[in-house]
């Protein structure tokens, strides 16, 4: 059973350029959890997905960002006009129901140069 | 406040010894609470869950909660090197959001 699959695992972009990050999760699994983690810094929440449904993106900034889980195929995370503040690490999770275990792909190491 | 608080370290402890690692969390309502640990550079692994007050053991790892003080711990039985880690504290909230503490660096010494 294949785990979380994210990719890239690496990206790197040019200030205002777009980066988008996709996520498969775990077979079985329809809840996505995208997280931030800046370096020596614990795990930011972003945005709590279903398919097709965003639930929470709470932690999401308003600008720039936005996040989708279509019914068919990876969530997406997408950062519109990057700036170098956005450099670091995005996780995805998946977990099989709501208030469950999450479960971490390898994570997209974001640079922006 | 911060929902969850965890003593970010460095805790050092010997080779065979027994680790342990501290979490508190502010909603009282809170139901389901996760450790993970994170290798530097890797992405955060499950370790264990806990969901009801009490003891919990999985190996060498026993997980320990009480709801009335709002504390969850993690003892690491036989420490390891290759336990040398971040530990990562998760709580779901009352309205199903994890979050997460900064994580308690541990280094075993051999």
């Amino acid at each position: 059973n294949a785990g979380v699959m994210q990719n890239p695992r690496h990206l790197v972009r040019r200030r205002g350029q777009e980066a988008r990050l996709r996520c498969s999760p775990m077979k079985g699994h329809s809840h996505v959890y995208w997280y931030r983690q800046l370096p020596e810094e614990g795990l930011k929440f972003m945005v709590y997905l279903q398919k097709e449904n965003i639930i929470d993106e709470s932690g999401m900034p308003k600008e720039r960002f936005s996040a989708e889980f279509p019914k068919e195929g990876p969530s997406i995370l997408r950062i519109q006009q990057v700036v170098r503040g956005d450099s670091a690490a995005y996780f995805c999770a998946s977990s099989p129901g709501q208030g469950g275990e999450q479960y971490f792909g390898p994570g997209t190491r974001l640079t922006v140069t | 406040q911060k929902e969850v608080e965890q003593n970010s370290g460095p805790l050092s402890v010997p080779e065979g010894a027994i680790a342990s690692l501290n979490c508190t969390y502010s909603d009282r309502g809170s139901q389901s609470f996760f450790w993970y640990r994170q290798y530097s550079g890797k992405s955060p692994e499950l370790i264990m869950f806990i969901y009801s007050n009490g003891d919990k053991e999985d190996g060498r790892f026993t997980a320990q909660l009480n709801k009335a003080s709002q504390y969850v711990s993690l003892l690491i039985r036989d420490s390891q090197p290759s336990d040398s880690a971040t530990y990562l504290c998760a709580v779901m909230g009352t309205g199903n959001q994890f979050y997460f503490g900064t994580g308690t660096s541990l280094t075993v010494i051999p």
